[in-house]
C-alpha cells in the first residue's frame, strides 16, 4: 500500500512555456501533499505544503506564482512551472501523507526530471 | 532552523562487511525521522521510520537507531551486498529536512 505515482517521468519544455506534474496517491487519501526540488548532487529541499481544498503554503525564497500548485482532490495535486527557465531544470519529486494518528510518515512518487531548453 | 548532516558523504566497501551511516540534526524537537534510498535518477524509497518516541527500528539487514537528545541516528547494514550501493538520505519531521546524503558503493 502506500504508493504515490508522478506524471510524467521525464518532460522537456522550451523556455517561456508552462509545463504541468501531477503527482497521484493510488491507494490512500492524502491529506497533505508536499512538493520537493532536488538539482544534481543536492539533496531535497522542501518547496511548499498543500492541503486538500487549501491554498500551497511555499517555503521562503520559492516564487509562488511561478510554481503553481493546485490540491484539488485528496487524490490529486498538480505543479504547474510557469514560464520555465532553463535554470527551473532539476527534479521533482512529490510525497503524500495521510497523516493517520501521529505518524506523519511521507510515501514518495518516482520523481518527474524537467528540463527546460 | 532544523540543519541534518550526514557523515561520511560517501563509502565504499567490500561485499559481506558491516557498516554504520551517521546522520545529526540540531533541534531535537522532531516528530519523527525517516531514512530513505534513492538510486541514480530515481525517487526515493522508504526504508525506515523512527518515530520520536522510539528508540530504533529494524527492517530486515537494516537497524536504525535514534537518540533525540543528542541529535543523532544512525543506520546499520548488515552484511552489505552490491545491491545496496545507493545514496542513503536521512531526513527529519514534521516538514521533511534532508541531510545530502550518503553516497554507498558495496564492491563484489
Amino acid at each position: 500500500g502506500a504508493v504515490v505515482s508522478q506524471h510524467p517521468s521525464w518532460v522537456i519544455c522550451k523556455s517561456g512555456t508552462s509545463v504541468k506534474i501531477e503527482c497521484r496517491s493510488l491507494d490512500f487519501q492524502a491529506t497533505t501533499m508536499f512538493w520537493y526540488r532536488q538539482f544534481p548532487k543536492q539533496s531535497l529541499m522542501l518547496m511548499a505544503t498543500s492541503n486538500e481544498g487549501s491554498k500551497a503554503t511555499y517555503e521562503q525564497g520559492v516564487e509562488k506564482d511561478k510554481f503553481l500548485i493546485n490540491h484539488a482532490s485528496l487524490t490529486l495535486s498538480t505543479l504547474t512551472v510557469t514560464s520555465a527557465h532553463p535554470e527551473d531544470s532539476s527534479f521533482y519529486i512529490c510525497s503524500a501523507s495521510a497523516t493517520s494518528g501521529a505518524s506523519y510518515e511521507q510515501y514518495f512518487g518516482p520523481g518527474t526530471r524537467l528540463t527546460v531548453t | 532552523k532544523q540543519e541534518v548532516t550526514q557523515i561520511p558523504a560517501a563509502l565504499s566497501v567490500p561485499e559481506g562487511e558491516n557498516l554504520v551511516l551517521n546522520c545529526s540534526f540540531t533541534d531535537s524537537a522532531i516528530y519523527n525521522l525517516q531514512w530513505f534510498r534513492q538510486d541514480p535518477g530515481k525517487g526515493l524509497t522508504s526504508l525506515l521510520l523512527i518515530q520520536s518516541s522510539q528508540r530504533e527500528q529494524t527492517s530486515g539487514r537494516l537497524n536504525a537507531s535514534l537518540d533525540k537528545s543528542s541529535g543523532r541516528s544512525t543506520l546499520y547494514i548488515a552484511a552489505s551486498q552490491p545491491g545496496d550501493s545507493a545514496t542513503y538520505l536521512c531526513a527529519v519531521a514534521l516538514k521533511l529536512v534532508f541531510g545530502k546524503g550518503t553516497k554507498l558503493t558495496v564492491n563484489p
